[in-house]
């Protein structure tokens, strides 16, 4: 249980074009999503959360015009990079927090490698 | 704010034991988790520590001080496969959010 599913798992892009990364909790309801972007030999630096039917958290210095968070429906969230540009390749990964169990942990999704040419 | 601190690096031989602390300083805390992460590939599971003391899994065991905001992963009998980064992560009270340190990049020799 508690699978996790992101897609795609990569993807390459022109400068200036979008790009969204679904991310989908396979079985069970998502109440909480989470978005990390991950740059090579670094940690993962929390993007924004966001919780079902809401609009977004964003963490301080994310630009949340740029990296648009949709959250429709309780297993399903989507992140999209708009205008990308070469500094937004990065390992964006997204992890899911089931509502129905007492540990607070997040499962992850397998990550996706954004390349902006 | 928050502030969770790890080693950048560390090294180790195979068959040994080694320990990868983790310091932290949240605003209300809610749970440490660690993850073992490979190049590439997304963060799996390893351990959650809520109440002061040790969680043994296996090789794996993890300890956790609430008041020294101190937690430590230890692995035993090191395999060439566990040459990965190790996260800390910890769960605020308030904010509910999964912050991570900043990683741990454990190299395993035969």
């Amino acid at each position: 249980g508690a699978v996790v599913s992101q897609h795609p798992s990569w993807v390459i892009c022109k400068s200036g074009t979008s790009v969204k990364i679904e991310c989908r909790s396979l079985d069970f309801q998502a109440t909480t999503m989470f978005w990390y972007r991950q740059f090579p030999k670094q940690s993962l630096m929390l993007m924004a959360t966001s919780n079902e039917g809401s609009k977004a958290t964003y963490e301080q210095g994310v630009e949340k015009d740029k990296f648009l968070i949709n959250h429709a429906s309780l297993t399903l969230s989507t992140l999209t990079v708009t205008s990308a540009h070469p500094e937004d390749s990065s390992f964006y990964i997204c992890s899911a927090r089931d509502g129905g169990r007492d540990l607070p942990e997040a499962f992850f999704g397998q990550g996706t490698r954004l390349t902006v040419v | 704010g928050q502030n969770i601190d790890q080693p950048t690096e560390m090294t180790a031989t195979e068959g040994a034991i080694v320990q990868i602390n983790c310091t932290y300083q949240t605003s209300g805390f809610n749970g440490l988790f660690w993850y073992q992460q490979h190049a590439g590939e997304a963060p799996t599971f390893l351990s959650y520590n809520v109440l002061d003391g040790l969680e043994e899994k296996g090789r794996f065991s993890s300890f956790l001080s609430r008041s020294k905001g101190y937690s430590y992963l230890l692995l035993k009998e090191l395999q060439m496969k566990d040459s990965a980064s190790y996260l800390c992560a910890v769960v605020g009270r308030i904010t509910d959010k999964l912050i991570f340190g900043t990683g741990t990049r454990l190299q395993v020799f035969p």
